[in-house]
C-alpha cells in the first residue's frame, strides 16, 4: 500500500544529543515537509522541500536540519541547537502544485 | 503573521447530536482543507474546498468555503463515538511553497 512511514513511533535522547527522525514515502510525491506539534497547537512548519536536493526553511527551522538526497526519503535532525526539543513530529508529503497533503503516523520525541 | 482562528476549541457532545466548528483567516485563502487527528495519530484529510461558498460532503461531514474567503465551517451530523478526535482546518501558508497553515485545533469528545 502507499503510504507515508515515520520512524520510530517513540524516541527517547539525552538532552545535548543529536537525533535523527525518518520520513519515506512510496507516493511519487515530489513535495515534503515536517511539522511540529506541541499540545493544544495546531502544526507548525519546520522544513519543506518541493524537490530532490532542495529544501526550504519553514516558521521554525532554528535548530532542525534536513536532506533530500531521495525523492522518498525526507530526514530531520534535531540538533542540540533545538531549545525545546520534546514534541510530536510529522511528516507529510503531497503532489507539487497542491496542497493535498498526507501525513505519517508521526513520532514523539522526548528529549530527558 | 497571518493566522487562523479555530472555534470552539473543544466540544463535549452526547452520541446522535450534530456539530459545527469553523475556522477564520486574517487574509483571503483560495483553499481550505480539514483534517481530523486521532490520538497519537498523524492528521487524516477530511475534505478539500476550492471555491468561495463551495459546499463539499464527506458522509456524515459537511464542510463549506466562505463566501467572503477568510472562513470556513465544518458540520457532522449525528455524531458517533469514533468522531472523537481533533479536527483541524488549514489553509495556505505564505511564502512556503505548497505548505499548510493550521488552526489550533477542535477537540471533540463524544459520550455513548
Amino acid at each position: 500500500d502507499g503510504g507515508i512511514t515515520q520512524s520510530p513511533k517513540y524516541l527517547f535522547r539525552k538532552e545535548g544529543q543529536n537525533v535523527t527522525l525518518s520520513c519515506e514515502q512510496n507516493l511519487n510525491h515530489d513535495a515534503m515537509y515536517w511539522y511540529r506539534q506541541d499540545p493544544g497547537q495546531g502544526l507548525r512548519l519546520i522544513y519543506y522541500s518541493q524537490i530532490v536536493n532542495d529544501f526550504q526553511k519553514g516558521d521554525i527551522a532554528e535548530g532542525y536540519s534536513v536532506s533530500r538526497e531521495k525523492k522518498e526519503s525526507f530526514p530531520l535532525t534535531v540538533t542540540s541547537a533545538q531549545k525545546n526539543p520534546t514534541a510530536f513530529y510529522l511528516c507529510a508529503s503531497s503532489m507539487i502544485g497542491t496542497r493535498l497533503a498526507f501525513f505519517g503516523q508521526g513520532t514523539r520525541l522526548t528529549v530527558v | 503573521g497571518q493566522q487562523l482562528n479555530q472555534s470552539p476549541q473543544s466540544m463535549f457532545i452526547q452520541e446522535g447530536e450534530d456539530v459545527s466548528m469553523n475556522c477564520t483567516s486574517s487574509s483571503i485563502f483560495n483553499t481550505w482543507l480539514w483534517y481530523k487527528q486521532d490520538p497519537g495519530e498523524g492528521p487524516v484529510l477530511l475534505i478539500a474546498l476550492y471555491k468561495a461558498g463551495e459546499l463539499t460532503s464527506n458522509g456524515r461531514l459537511t464542510a463549506q468555503f466562505g463566501i467572503t474567503r477568510k472562513d470556513s465551517f465544518l458540520n457532522i451530523s449525528a455524531s458517533i463515538p469514533s468522531d472523537v478526535g481533533i479536527y483541524f482546518c488549514a489553509g495556505p501558508l505564505p511564502d512556503s511553497g505548497y505548505a499548510l497553515n493550521f488552526g489550533k485545533g477542535t477537540s471533540l469528545l463524544v459520550t455513548p
